[in-house]
């Protein structure tokens, strides 16, 4: 069974950079027709698609967030990464990670992450 | 890219059934035939209900069932039983390898 989990810090400050891992276990990230992605949920909103990676490292990201967001992979990890930028209390959500699989269908997905910013 | 549209909340009693609407435009909901619905019970992760507008994953019950319309996809829930009471999300791709998703709609089981 595919499992993903991810991992980084709870709290960020102000204007700085926020760093999630998402680790996956159960299945290589390196499998073809899977791209990866993360998505958000800030507190009492709904979910907000940030971006998506593939193992050749292709990327494509949320035209909104696209000037902060960077979304990386490690296959010898079996590992992917999302690094947000310049911060503000906007950002704080829950950060999910998720195995996309075709156009639409996220059909894996990790718990969740909490991450707040605040000084 | 406008988030698609849900109503906030719907609700039905046990046994009944419920149809969630998810509103987009000609360029996501309307282009495509690639629009999944995700149930979310608040602190777990959210679970694929429906992809492709109608189409199940194994082990979701066939309570469960999808349709669009033009702009408009629909979830419906059949034989409402407690456990159906979550968020639900819809999610629509829109071209150029974007995805949109709806602002959810509470479902509350009478």
């Amino acid at each position: 069974q595919l499992q993903l989990q991810e991992s980084g810090p709870g709290l960020v400050k102000p204007s700085e950079t926020l760093a999630l891992t998402c680790t996956v276990s159960g299945g290589s990230i390196s499998t073809t027709s899977y791209y990866w992605g993360w998505i958000r949920q800030p507190p009492g909103k709904g979910l907000e698609c940030i971006g998506s990676i593939y193992h050749s490292g292709s990327t494509y990201y949320n035209s909104s967030l696209k000037s902060r967001v960077t979304i990386s992979i490690d296959t010898s990890k079996n590992q992917f990464s999302l690094k947000l930028s310049s911060v503000t209390a906007a950002d704080t959500a829950v950060y999910y990670c998720a195995r996309l699989n075709g156009y639409e269908k996220f059909d894996y997905w990790g718990q969740g992450t909490l991450v707040t910013v605040s000084s | 890219q406008s988030a698609l549209t849900q109503p906030r909340s719907v609700s039905g009693s046990p046994g009944q059934s419920v149809t969630i609407s998810c509103t987009g435009t000609s360029s996501d909901v309307g282009a495509y035939n690639f629009v999944s619905w995700y149930q979310h019970h608040p602190g777990k992760a959210p679970k694929l209900m429906i992809f492709d507008v109608n189409k199940r994953p194994s082990g979701v019950p066939d309570r469960f069932s999808g349709s669009k319309s033009g702009n408009t996809a629909s979830l419906t829930i059949s034989g409402l039983q407690a456990e159906d009471e979550a968020d639900y999300y819809c999610c629509s791709y829109a071209g150029s390898y974007t995805l949109v998703f709806g602002g959810g709609t509470k479902l509350t089981v009478l």
